[in-house]
Order: structure tokens, then C-alpha cells, then sequence
């Protein structure tokens, strides 16, 4: 079945420690974004890509970094994770122009 | 800007009962979806209905419907018939502003169905 997938579904990490978080993507949709949501908060966008085209959230820290390196792929940086950063992250997609966007089960990421 | 706002932060219901979830928001487009996500714990977060705002008929999805109020601004979910893996988060959420496809989420409503 088409589907979002991240991995890991669990990240520990220590405190300043970089960490990678993954998305992969069997839609064929051109747009993917991520979240990132803290405990019975609603999800918060940090950033999301139009095909190559990288749409950065204002506020989104400097900390967090994303890269794309072809369609079905899309990566979550986070450079140097403060105790603040555990939160579970959510990629989403959705094609141009449609109104559904499509979520992956997330990665739940601590920090130690 | 938009804003969704969940004034609801908990509701239980008995399993097999009625309930609805209300949801507000705000929006200067005139064109607009409105969505009803599901977030049950520990699993991903799927769509539970959608609703195109140029369209009066209101949404249904077997169990789940939607009451559109568009001059009222409201997007309240019913989920008749509620079953145990019912129990979830409840986000509603807008979209507007296309080619830029942003959500705006509310803040969720956690839904317990009691046995």
C-alpha cells in the first residue's frame, strides 16, 4: 500500500548530539512537510518542501535543518537537540493543488 | 491569518452513545477546507472527514458527520454509534491560501469512549 514511513519510530539521543530523523514516501506527492508536536499540543510546522523549493516556518530554530534529496525522501537535521526538542515528529505529504495531506506514524524523539 | 479553536480540551462518552466535538475558526478566504483529524495514542494521525467550504451539503462519513455553519464560522464533528477505537485525538483543522498548502490546526480535543 502507498504510505508515509518514518524511522526511527523511537530516537534517544543525548543532549547536543545530532540526530537524523527520515521520511520516505511511496505517494509520488510533491509536497512534504514537518511537524513537530509536543504532548497534547497540536502539531507545529517547521518547514515544508514544493518539489525542491524549501519553505522555512519563521520560527523555526536555526537548530533544525531539513533536506530532500529526491522525491520520495525527505530528512529531518537537528544539529545540536536541547532538552526542549523532545517532542514527536510528524511527516506529512500531499500533492500540489490537493487538499489532503497524508501523515506518517512519527518519530518520537528524547533527549537526554 | 487563520485560527481553529477547540474549546473542548476532554470529553467521555459511553461507548455506543452520540457525541460531539466543536470546533470554531476564522478565515478572510473565501475558499477554504476544513478537515477532522484523528490522532488515536501511539498511532499516526489519519483523516477522519473532510469539508469543501463553497459546499452547503454537510460532509458524512459513515458514523462521522459534520455540521457546517459557514456564517457562524463552525466545524463541529458527531460521531454517532461511538466505538472504543473511537478514543483519539481530535484536531480540526483549516486550509486555505492553495498553492501554499498550509494547515492551521486547533489544539485537539481528547475523546475517551467508555465501555
Amino acid at each position: 500500500d502507498a504510505m508515509v514511513i518514518q524511522n526511527p519510530r523511537y530516537q534517544v539521543t543525548q543532549f547536543g548530539k545530532p540526530v537524523t530523523l527520515s521520511c520516505s514516501q511511496t505517494l509520488n506527492h510533491n509536497v512534504m512537510y514537518w511537524y513537530q508536536q509536543k504532548s497534547s499540543q497540536a502539531p507545529k510546522l517547521l518547514f515544508h518542501y514544493y518539489d525542491k523549493d524549501f519553505n522555512n516556518e519563521a520560527d523555526t530554530p536555526d537548530n533544525f535543518q531539513s533536506r530532500r534529496p529526491n522525491t520520495s525522501f525527505c530528512f529531518l537535521d537537528i544539529r545540536s537537540p536541547g532538552l526542549g526538542d523532545a517532542a514527536m515528529y510528524l511527516c506529512a505529504t500531499n500533492r500540489a493543488g490537493e487538499e489532503t495531506q497524508y501523515f506518517g506514524p512519527g518519530t518520537r524523539l528524547l533527549v537526554l | 491569518a487563520q485560527t481553529v479553536t477547540q474549546s473542548q480540551p476532554e470529553m467521555s462518552v459511553q461507548e455506543a452513545e452520540t457525541v460531539t466535538l466543536s470546533c470554531t475558526y476564522d478565515t478572510s478566504e473565501s475558499n477554504y477546507y476544513l478537515f477532522w483529524y484523528k490522532q488515536p495514542p501511539s498511532r499516526q494521525m489519519i483523516l477522519v472527514i473532510r469539508q469543501e467550504a463553497y459546499k452547503q451539503q454537510n460532509a458524512t462519513e459513515n458514523r462521522f458527520s459534520v455540521n457546517f455553519q459557514k456564517a457562524a464560522k463552525s466545524f463541529s464533528l458527531k460521531i454517532s454509534d461511538s466505538q472504543l477505537g473511537d478514543t483519539a485525538m481530535y484536531f480540526c483543522a483549516s486550509l486555505s491560501n492553495f498553492g501554499n498548502e498550509k494547515l492551521t490546526f486547533g489544539t485537539g480535543t481528547r475523546l475517551t469512549i467508555i465501555p
